[in-house]
């Protein structure tokens, strides 16, 4: 059974469009993440939900805006997107307490901009 | 802020021992995570320091110095296998959520 789910593998899409990537994570944890990978694969936090709510916003732009509909759901819609935009999207979950410390990471979504 | 720096890139035969340093720029932090991610693939956890001192998980050990600002990651009897990239990582003292990774190194094991 996959612990953390992404779709889609693989997005690709032109300039000012919109799209959107899913996650679900089955581990019953709190909180969950959206991290970008660029392509020098440096890793770096974009959200974080607990519980349902926004706990962390990095400076991104607001046109990503995340969605959680539920604690083991957390989906990201980009407008307007830019060839910048163009990574690898990760999707984590962990849960607080004796191994807060482990996050699960997803496959991936590797979106690139035309 | 943090500030997390690691060597871009190590080479290693099979069989032989190989460490990975991570130094750290930090205004506080609950330990030390390292991560393996292979080309294509997603980072998973191998192994976490809360002290300073060395942690063992089979091949895999992690060394945490808060003194000197500075943490390793050691891999033994180096398999073809093992060749990834490897990310030191900490988790913010000011706000629980947030973790911040390091540069990345990736860890070519040649036969």
């Amino acid at each position: 059974d996959t612990a953390v789910s992404q779709t889609p593998k693989y997005l690709v899409t032109q300039m000012g469009n919109d799209k959107s990537i899913k996650c679900e994570q089955n581990l019953g944890h709190d909180t969950m993440y959206w991290y970008k990978q660029d392509s020098k694969k440096f890793l770096k936090i974009m959200f974080s939900y607990n519980n349902k709510e926004l706990i962390i916003n990095e400076t991104v732009p607001n046109r990503f805006s995340p969605k959680s509909p539920d604690k083991a759901h957390l989906n990201l819609h980009i407008n307007s997107l830019e060839l910048g935009d163009s990574a690898v999207y990760f999707c984590a979950s962990s849960q607080p307490g004796l191994a807060e410390y482990e996050q699960y990471f997803g496959p991936g979504t590797r979106l690139t901009v035309t | 802020g943090q500030s997390l720096e690691q060597p871009s890139e190590v080479t290693a035969v099979e069989g032989a021992i190989v460490q990975i340093n991570c130094t750290y720029q930090t205004s506080g932090f609950y330990g030390l995570s390292w991560y393996q991610q292979h080309d294509g693939g997603a980072p998973t956890f191998l192994s976490y320091n809360a002290l300073d001192g060395l942690e063992e998980t089979g091949r895999f050990s992690s060394f945490l110095s808060r003194s000197d600002s500075y943490g390793y990651l050691l891999l033994q009897e180096l398999q073809m296998k093992d060749s990834a990239s490897y990310f030191c990582a900490v988790r913010s003292l000011y706000n629980f959520n947030k973790f911040y990774f390091g540069s990345g190194t990736k860890l070519n094991v040649k036969p």
